[in-house]
């Protein structure tokens, strides 16, 4: 049981490319979740999924895109890299709603990002 | 916009002593509330939950306590190890089963 896996660790980027960071979860959760992490800033949410086909926009969506296809799996997209997307990715999961709303998320080791 | 935030960014203590981090949120319709530790280098660590029916909830040597009335939360880590060291987040739920996630305390254990 893995958890949650996000691949690649880390990635250097120079500005303009495009790149998806892939997330894939193993517990069966409903809910999905991408956030950036930089210094002083905490965590702060970029899109997030209610299931299977759905997205929905976090605090800082712009400059960011984001699939789920399947159930396990959570992608985000830069599809023109800036300076101000050198960050720390992190996804989590968390079971979903009804019985089972506020639930704990849980994250992954990260991706560490860098756009020059 | 409601955030969380944190009183104390930085907590220096000595092995075996008892830590408090606090945590103040701003949302009083928030009725879920979790504590995360973050090791370098690594994804936050869940720790603790609590809903807001309760006041306290205790697991291995960690206690969360809220206090809706002045909206106020802490973690209380008892006989704090080196290990214990790590930045610790606080976070309320915004909806969705969304989190707000405070900025952050880093907890320093000396030996």
């Amino acid at each position: 049981n893995a958890g949650v896996t996000q691949t690649p660790k880390f990635r250097v980027l120079k500005t303009g490319q495009s790149m998806t960071l892939l997330c894939a979860q193993d517990m069966n959760h409903e809910y999905m979740y991408w956030y950036r992490q930089d210094p002083g800033m905490g965590l702060r949410l970029i899109h997030y999924s209610v299931g299977e086909g759905t997205t929905a926009k976090g605090e800082v969506p712009d400059g960011y895109n984001v699939s789920r296809l399947k159930k396990q799996n959570f992608l985000l997209g830069l599809e023109s890299a800036a300076p101000s997307q050198t960050s720390v990715y992190f996804c989590a999961s968390s079971l979903g709603t009804g019985v089972y709303s506020n639930q704990p998320q849980h994250f992954g080791d990260g991706t560490r990002l860098s756009i020059l | 916009g409601e955030s969380v935030g944190l009183h104390l960014p930085t907590l220096s203590v000595q092995e075996g002593d008892n830590s408090i981090i606090n945590c103040a949120y701003s949302n009083s319709a928030s009725d879920y509330f979790i504590w995360y530790k973050q090791e370098s280098g690594k994804g936050p660590q869940f720790i603790i939950d609590i809903r807001s029916n309760m006041d306290k909830r205790q697991g291995q040597r960690v206690t969360v306590l809220l206090n809706k009335t002045v909206k106020h939360l802490s973690l209380q880590i008892a006989a704090t190890q080196p290990g214990d060291s790590a930045v610790y987040f606080c976070a309320e739920n915004a909806g969705y089963s969304t989190l707000t996630f405070g900025k952050g305390t880093m907890l320093l254990v000396s030996p």
